[in-house]
């Protein structure tokens, strides 16, 4: 069966410092993922999808970027964090339907 | 961007009735999705359905799809405290993509 694995469930980082989130999935090969971020009491925003290895697309500017560097891995990174970066972040890959992940809470202090 | 806008955006309500959420888009859709969000976790599909669809039923779900309104809507019957979380439509038109709205806060009270 497919299962979906994101870490770490939450993070708190200073204002200026490196992000890196990881997500995997398992049991499927060629996935669509994605990455989603949702600010306190909002809906989901996409910030970037990939359908492949190495393909990466953005859906907003900002101070985030993504990558893939296999098959069923998807990294969401910062090189300097900002406030306004926090927020909960949500992996999903789709097939049928969507499959999230269990979400980062991330708070940059 | 937000396609879909979920109305309302808070519903409270007693255990043993229904719980109506409508949701409304903008642009044509290859399917519509129902999320359901528990507070502060990650999200559960609840159910799809295709534009080419009226109406799905899913246990105590019923979910109906007008594309000429670009609308639908989420019924739970009976609802239970249980079934207090965050509901969310979301739109996959075409693009790889489901953008999401921004939700309504169920509250169910026993």
């Amino acid at each position: 069966s497919q299962t979906i694995h994101q870490w770490p469930a939450t993070l708190v980082q200073p204002v200026g410092s490196p992000l890196s989130l990881e997500c995997t999935v398992e049991g499927t090969s060629n996935p669509n993922l994605y990455w989603y971020r949702q600010a306190a009491g909002r809906g989901l925003q996409l910030l970037f999808y990939s359908v492949g290895i190495g393909q990466i697309s953005s859906e907003v500017p900002q101070n985030l970027s993504a990558s893939r560097p296999q098959d069923r891995q998807f990294i969401l990174s910062s090189k300097k964090l900002l406030l306004s970066d926090s927020g909960f972040y949500l992996c999903a890959w789709s097939d049928y339907g969507y499959t999230f992940g269990s979400g980062t809470r991330l708070t940059v202090v | 961007s937000q396609q879909g806008e979920e109305d309302p955006q808070a519903l409270s309500i007693q255990e043993g009735e229904n719980a109506t959420m409508n949701c409304s888009y903008k642009t044509s859709i290859n399917n519509l999705q129902w999320y359901r969000q528990n507070s502060g976790r990650g999200l559960v599909h609840l159910i799809l359905i295709r534009s080419n669809e009226r109406e799905k039923h899913s246990g105590r779900l019923r979910v109906t799809l007008d594309t000429s309104k670009k609308s639908s809507s989420l019924l739970i019957t009976a609802s239970r405290a249980a079934d207090t979380a965050s509901y969310f439509c979301a739109t996959d038109a075409y693009g790889n993509k489901l953008v999401f709205g921004s939700g309504t806060i169920l509250r169910v009270k026993s």
